[in-house]
C-alpha cells in the first residue's frame, strides 16, 4: 500500500459529461502529480501541484483542470468528455527534494461511452 | 525535453533464467533515474532509483540496475526470475535540480515469465 488514495476506482460516463477524480496524498507529502495511462499514449504527465500551487504542467488538455486544496487532497476535473479520454488516471505524491520518488495510487479507470 | 526509450516492448523468459530490460534516456545533463513495476490492475511501485554515487543500484525483489553515463543507459537486471515477476516495467527520468520531480516514463516492457 503506497498510502496514496484515489477515488473512485471505476467511473463510467457518457460523452459530453464532466467528472471529478479525487486523490489524497501520503501523509506528509506536499506534492501531488496526475498522470494519464492509455494504450496508445502510454504514461503521460498531466500536472504537478505543490502545497496548493501549480508547479509544472504537461500534456493536459484545456478541457481538463486540477487543483490542490488546503488539506492537500487534489481533484482532477475532466469536462466535455470524449471517447478518447477513456484511460487510467493515476495520482502520485512525493516529498520535496530533488530525486524524491513518486508514490502512486491504484488509479481511477475512466470509461467514456 | 527529456525522453526515455525502452527498446523491448515484451521480453519472454523462462523461470529461473536471468533477464535484462533495457532503458536509454536522452540528456546531456545530470538526471535522476527510476524503475517502476506495474502489476495488473494496480498502480506503479518503485523498484529502485539512481540519484548519484555508485553506478550499481540494488532494489526490491532482487532487481538491480546499472547507470552508464557515457551510454546514457540504465538497464534493469535480475539473475533469476520467478513467475511472480511477470508484470510491466517502466523506466523513468526526472530533472536534476529542477523545480519539479515529475517523471517522464518510457513506453514500458512487459516481462513474461514462463514456467
Amino acid at each position: 500500500d503506497s498510502g496514496v488514495t484515489q477515488t473512485p476506482k471505476h467511473l463510467i460516463t457518457a460523452t459530453g459529461q464532466r467528472v471529478t477524480l479525487r486523490c489524497s496524498p501520503r501523509s506528509g507529502d506536499l506534492s501531488v502529480y496526475w498522470y494519464q495511462q492509455s494504450l496508445d499514449q502510454g504514461l503521460q504527465f498531466l500536472i504537478h501541484y505543490y502545497n496548493g500551487e501549480e508547479r509544472a504542467k504537461g500534456n493536459i488538455l484545456e478541457r481538463f483542470s486540477a487543483q490542490q486544496f488546503p488539506d492537500l487532497h487534489s481533484e482532477l476535473n475532466l469536462s466535455s468528455l470524449e471517447l478518447g479520454d477513456s484511460a487510467l488516471y493515476f495520482c502520485a505524491s512525493s516529498v520535496e527534494g530533488g530525486g524524491s520518488p513518486l508514490h502512486f495510487g491504484n488509479g481511477t479507470r475512466l470509461t467514456v461511452t | 525535453a527529456q525522453s526515455v526509450t525502452q527498446l523491448d516492448s515484451q521480453v519472454p523468459v523462462f523461470e529461473e533464467a536471468p533477464v535484462e530490460l533495457r532503458c536509454n534516456y536522452s540528456s546531456s545533463v545530470s538526471v535522476y533515474l527510476f524503475w517502476y513495476v506495474q502489476y495488473p490492475n494496480q498502480g506503479l511501485q518503485l523498484l529502485l532509483k539512481y540519484l548519484s554515487g555508485s553506478t550499481l543500484v540494488k532494489g526490491i525483489n532482487g532487481f538491480e540496475a546499472e547507470f552508464n553515463k557515457s551510454q546514457t543507459s540504465f538497464h534493469l537486471r535480475k539473475p533469476s526470475v520467478h513467475i511472480s515477476d511477470t508484470a510491466e516495467y517502466f523506466c523513468a527520468v526526472s530533472d536534476y535540480g529542477g523545480a519539479t520531480n515529475k517523471l517522464i516514463f518510457g513506453t514500458g516492457t512487459l516481462l513474461a515469465v514462463q514456467p
